[in-house]
């Protein structure tokens, strides 16, 4: 079976800091990993994915993720927030397992 | 074109009415899926088309119908709906199900059932 955690429902970052949200994952095959972006009242943007290439994958809005299988994470990172970035993400495995999101507050 | 249309936006209905939500892709993409969102909840998953034939049905109550007329197009018709039924309903699309190409969304149906 497989599964996605999502750690912490909400998090928030000062404009320009540092964007940090944790995803980790259960699966007993190679998994595909997915991230996912919802802005208010819209459908789901696809961020990046993971599907057994390189371990660092880069995706729009500068945003990039690391898969480390020896800590079974996919956490996704920005370097420098933007208010723009404010919205649910949505960690993702393979059959589209979705994890319960995480709600990013930018505070001005 | 790298985009999911679904129409209508919003749509109120009554519990007696007969309504359809209209999924369209233009990506060649041959897997295509209705899934459920709850406020504050992720995506569940509804309905799997693959190559045109229902392929995954989550045990989802008769009253939601899929239809997939053709590789572009995903219908989901509406009868007797409850009031829990209100929700935004998204529509996807992926080259095929098992690819690791991730899920096109569209912006969804926002649905409440009066």
């Amino acid at each position: 079976a497989q599964s996605v955690t999502q750690l912490g429902s909400h998090v928030s970052v000062s404009e320009g800091a540092l964007v940090l949200l944790r995803c980790n994952y259960s699966s007993s095959v190679p998994p595909y990993l997915f991230w996912y972006v919802q802005y208010p009242n819209q459908g789901l943007q696809l961020l990046l994915k993971y599907t057994s290439a390189a371990t660092l994958v880069k995706g729009i809005n500068g945003f990039e993720a690391e898969f480390k299988k020896s800590e079974t994470s996919f956490h996704l990172t920005k370097p420098s927030a933007h208010m723009s970035d404010a919205a649910e993400y949505f960690c993702a495995v393979s059959r589209i397992i979705f994890g319960k999101g995480t709600r990013l507050h930018i505070l001005p | 074109d790298t985009e999911v249309t679904q129409t209508p936006k919003h749509l109120v209905m009554g519990m007696t009415n007969k309504k359809s939500l209209k999924c369209e892709q233009h990506m060649g993409h041959r897997a295509m899926y209705w899934y459920k969102q709850k406020a504050k909840k992720p995506p569940e998953l509804m309905f799997v088309y693959s190559y045109e034939k229902l392929s995954i049905n989550e045990s989802v109550p008769s009253r939601f119908s899929p239809e997939c007329p053709n590789s572009s197009l995903l219908n989901l018709h509406l009868h007797a709906l409850q009031p829990e039924d209100s929700a935004l309903y998204l529509c996807a699309s992926s080259q095929e199900v098992a690819s690791g190409g991730g899920r096109y969304f569209g912006p969804g149906t926002r649905l409440l059932v009066l």
